[in-house]
Formats: C-alpha cells, sequence, structure tokens
C-alpha cells in the first residue's frame, strides 16, 4: 500500500510571499498525483495532477508542482500568494482504482 | 448544477440511530467513491462501485455500515447503530472508467455530509 506524507500541516504567510508544500509518496511503480484543495466552507477542487511527461505541472491559479521521482516528492508551489489562497491542500497519489491522502496542509494567509 | 451531490448536508444523531446519506454523482461517471474525513486528516477511502458493482472495501467499513448503488446511478451508504465515533463528514466522490487521457482517476467531490452522534 501506499502511503503519502505532508509536512508542515500549519502555514502562515503573508500576501504576496512564496508559498511551497511538501508530499512524499512511497511507491516505487508508475504514479499518479494529484493536489486538491479545500477552501473555507467548499468542497474538495483539484489543483493540478500529474500522470506522465514533463515533471513540472501547472495548475490553476498560478500553483504548480514538481515530481521528483528519485526523491518521491511532488510538492506544490507558489511564487506569490493571496489571501484567498487561505485554504486546506490535501496530497494525493492514485492505489490502484483509488485515491490515498495526505493529512493536508492548512494555510492562512494574512492580508 | 451537474456536480456531485449529496444529501443530507448535515445529520444530528443519538448513538445507537441508523444513518442513511445519499449521492447523486455526475451522470457520465460510472465509478463511485465513498470517503470519510475527520478533523485533521486527509480523506479515509470507505469504498467504491464500478456501475452497480461494489468492487473494493476498507477495513474501515466495519460490519455497521453497508453501501449501495443499485442501478449504478445514485449510491446510499448507511450506518447502523451509530456511535460517537462516526462522527464525521462522509464525502462522496464520481470519475469515469477509462485511460488517463480521458480524465480516469480524477475525482470529482460532493459537499459532504456531517454526521454528528450524540
Amino acid at each position: 500500500a501506499q502511503s503519502v506524507s505532508q509536512h508542515n500541516h500549519h502555514v502562515i504567510l503573508s500576501e504576496a510571499a512564496s508559498l511551497e508544500l511538501g508530499c512524499n509518496y512511497s511507491y516505487g511503480g508508475t504514479v499518479n498525483l494529484f493536489w486538491y484543495v479545500q477552501y473555507p466552507g467548499q468542497h474538495l477542487q483539484l489543483l493540478l495532477k500529474y500522470f506522465s511527461g514533463d515533471p513540472l505541472v501547472k495548475g490553476i491559479k498560478g500553483f504548480e508542482a514538481e515530481f521528483i521521482k528519485s526523491k518521491f516528492s511532488f510538492n506544490l508551489r507558489k511564487p506569490s500568494v493571496q489571501w484567498s489562497d487561505t485554504a486546506e491542500y490535501f496530497c494525493a497519489v492514485r492505489e490502484n482504482n483509488r485515491l490515498a491522502f495526505g493529512k493536508g496542509n492548512q494555510v492562512v494567509v494574512i492580508p | 448544477d451537474t456536480g456531485v451531490s449529496q444529501n443530507p448536508r448535515h445529520k444530528i444523531t443519538k448513538r445507537g440511530q441508523n444513518v442513511t446519506f445519499r449521492c447523486d454523482p455526475i451522470s457520465e461517471h460510472n465509478r463511485l467513491y465513498w470517503y470519510r474525513q475527520t478533523l485533521g486528516q486527509g480523506p479515509e477511502f470507505l469504498t467504491y462501485f464500478q456501475n452497480e458493482a461494489q468492487l473494493e472495501k476498507s477495513r474501515l467499513l466495519s460490519d455497521r455500515f453497508s453501501a449501495e448503488r443499485p442501478k449504478g446511478s445514485f449510491s446510499t451508504l448507511e450506518i447502523q447503530r451509530t456511535e460517537q465515533g462516526d462522527s464525521a463528514m462522509y464525502l462522496c466522490a464520481s470519475s469515469i472508467r477509462g485511460d488517463l487521457s480521458s480524465g480516469a482517476n480524477v475525482l470529482t467531490f460532493g459537499a459532504g455530509s456531517r454526521l454528528t452522534v450524540l
């Protein structure tokens, strides 16, 4: 079975600061990786995904993630955050026909 | 609204009562998933269906839990003899079966049904 580790569960930063959220998974084969976001009071939404090809994946709202196979990592980044990026972020990896999620990162952006 | 719909959104019940949640997936999606999410945790997989067939169940799904998808469209998740530890958000998601380029494995989530057991 795979597992997903997310670090720094609570992140507080100011607007315009850069954000990087770490995600590590444990699996040596072909992986499909995802970041989902949950804004306050809203449902989980797909932010970006990696299936194959270019390891640098661009998602919505200026987010990107880099798949580094040698490090079993899929870190999420945004160069300049906005107050509206306040949300919980979940990394997920495909296990057969379902997704396994990490515990999430609660990100608070201070105006 | 063509997204995933879940009802009820909130349910408060007393310990020992039975509760049932309903999920209506996106109409063209043939896979349907149930997850559970508690505070400070990510979604935990419970079970999934492909059409009407229940293909996988997590060990988290005790005997008190049962899920059905009788006609391959909507699904119900029933919890019998609820316990306080069942308090959580129950999430439904759907996806299409197919190759990765067609969007398979991309789960679309509903807003969830929050259960509080007193």
